[in-house]
């Protein structure tokens, strides 16, 4: 079964500066991978996915993920971190028994 | 569309009490997904159906939960009796015919607080 790990339960960044998550999977087979934001008191909302078309994936909000075989992971970025983008961001693995996600990393936005 | 709704937002009950959430995905999915969020475990798939049919429940935890979903616009997660330690936030997502790729789009989820 897919596993997913997030490396650091919070990051704190200033405003402005570069932002990154990592996110390390476990897998035998061809992954299907996520990156999902849930701010305060809300449901998950999708960021990117990886399905095998594209290494580097874009997704909403500046946000960015590059999906590296060779190191098993698939971590998040953003070149310049907005106080907006303060929330809970989770990487998640998909497959054929459902959704599994990572325990989740809280992102701080210093001003 | 109004999107994956859950009821009730907020439930507070007695232990021993037992407590049903309800969900309604989006029109036309036909797959549904229930997680539980805690600070501790994080976010854990209990069960999903596909075309009202569950799949894979081995993530429920124990018999005190059960889920139903007897039509493609409706279904309950039961827990009877519940307990504390089942106090956590319980999420609804639906997908159009989960393969492993397609989006999960999540209810805004229920607060249970069990006393």
């Amino acid at each position: 079964a897919q596993s997913v790990t997030q490396l650091g339960s919070h990051v704190s960044v200033s405003e402005g500066a570069l932002v990154l998550l990592r996110c390390n999977y476990s897998s035998s087979v061809p992954p299907y991978l996520f990156w999902y934001v849930q701010y305060p008191n809300q449901g998950l909302q999708l960021l990117l996915k990886y399905t095998s078309a594209a290494t580097l994936v874009k997704g909403i909000n500046g946000f960015e993920a590059e999906f590296k075989k060779s190191e098993t992971s698939f971590h998040l970025t953003k070149p310049s971190a907005h106080m907006s983008d303060a929330a809970e961001y989770f990487c998640g693995g998909g497959g054929a028994d459902g959704l599994t996600f990572g325990k989740g990393t809280h992102l701080i936005i210093q001003p | 569309d109004a999107g994956v709704i859950q009821s009730p937002r907020h439930e507070v009950t007695e232990m021993g009490q037992e407590v049903t959430l309800r969900c309604k995905p989006i029109s036309g999915h036909n797959s549904l997904f229930w997680y539980r969020q805690t600070m501790m475990r994080g976010l854990e798939l209990l069960i999903y159906f596909n075309n009202n049919v569950p799949i894979d429940d081995s993530g429920m935890p124990e018999d005190r939960f059960s889920a139903k979903m007897p039509n493609a616009s409706f279904s309950t997660l039961k827990i009877q009796p519940s307990e504390p330690r089942d106090s956590a936030v319980y999420f609804c997502a639906s997908s159009l015919l989960w393969e492993g790729h397609n989006e999960q789009f999540f209810g805004p989820g229920t607060r249970l607080t069990v006393l």
